[in-house]
């Protein structure tokens, strides 16, 4: 049974850049997509997009195009976000979740990971 | 993008009630949505997908139902542990898109 395992928290000052880790046992990171979803603080789930793990192409929501940036490392079965040029509004918890194709729904999820902007 | 509304934004509800939760999508989905639930502080899990299949290990006391426009998450009876946050996603288009989720708090 897939297992997702993210990074530990993050606090970051302004302009700075991040990387969130998604590390998957149990089973091959290839045999499914990686969707990542961002929550603020007191607020909802946000669909950022999600990487295709056959191909690597990343495909990116509206609103999270430019900064954010989806990779993979299959010899390692982990995914990566990182963010660049953080902002204070970029604080958030964010999650990976493997993309059940071709239906789309996500389960598991990683734990989340808190990353915080702040100067 | 396809915009997903929940009703109501919050409820409050005892022990043993039946509570049903809505999500209207802005355009047909056919059954593209799946429900999942949200305790504080933890990620989401999945319940249900494709409008009313369960997912292996969830209670069934959760079901769902609808197809097109308008869905329902139906909680038959409530327990104790099922006071969280829900939210509905639709996974029709390319942007897949969730609601704004609706609070099962204790009433």
């Amino acid at each position: 049974q897939v297992q997702l395992e993210q990074s530990g928290s993050e606090l970051e000052k302004p302009g700075a850049s991040v990387k969130v880790s998604c590390k998957a046992s149990g089973d091959t990171l290839s045999s499914y997509g990686l969707t990542w979803v961002r929550q603020a603080p007191g607020q909802g789930l946000e669909w950022m997009g999600w990487i295709n793990t056959n191909t690597g192409n990343p495909t990116y929501a509206q609103g999270f195009t430019g900064r954010f940036v989806f990779s993979l490392d299959t010899s390692v079965s982990t995914a990566y976000l990182q963010i660049s040029s953080l902002k204070a509004e970029d604080t958030a918890v964010y999650y990976c979740a493997r993309d059940i194709d071709p239906l789309h729904f996500f389960d598991p999820w990683g734990q989340g990971t808190l990353v915080t902007v702040s100067s | 993008d396809i915009q997903m509304t929940q009703s109501p934004s919050s409820l409050s509800a005892s022990v043993g009630d039946r509570v049903t939760i809505t999500c209207r999508a802005s355009q047909s989905i056919s059954s593209y949505l799946n429900w999942y639930q949200q305790k504080a502080g933890k990620a989401p899990k999945l319940l249900i997908y494709s409008a009313s299949s369960l997912q292996s290990g969830v209670p069934s006391r959760f079901s769902g139902s609808g197809s097109g426009t308008d869905f329902t998450l139906t909680i038959s009876s409530l327990q104790p542990e099922d006071f969280a946050t829900y939210y509905c996603q639709q996974s029709y288009s390319y942007s897949r898109t969730f609601g704004q989720g609706t609070k099962v708090e204790v009433k």
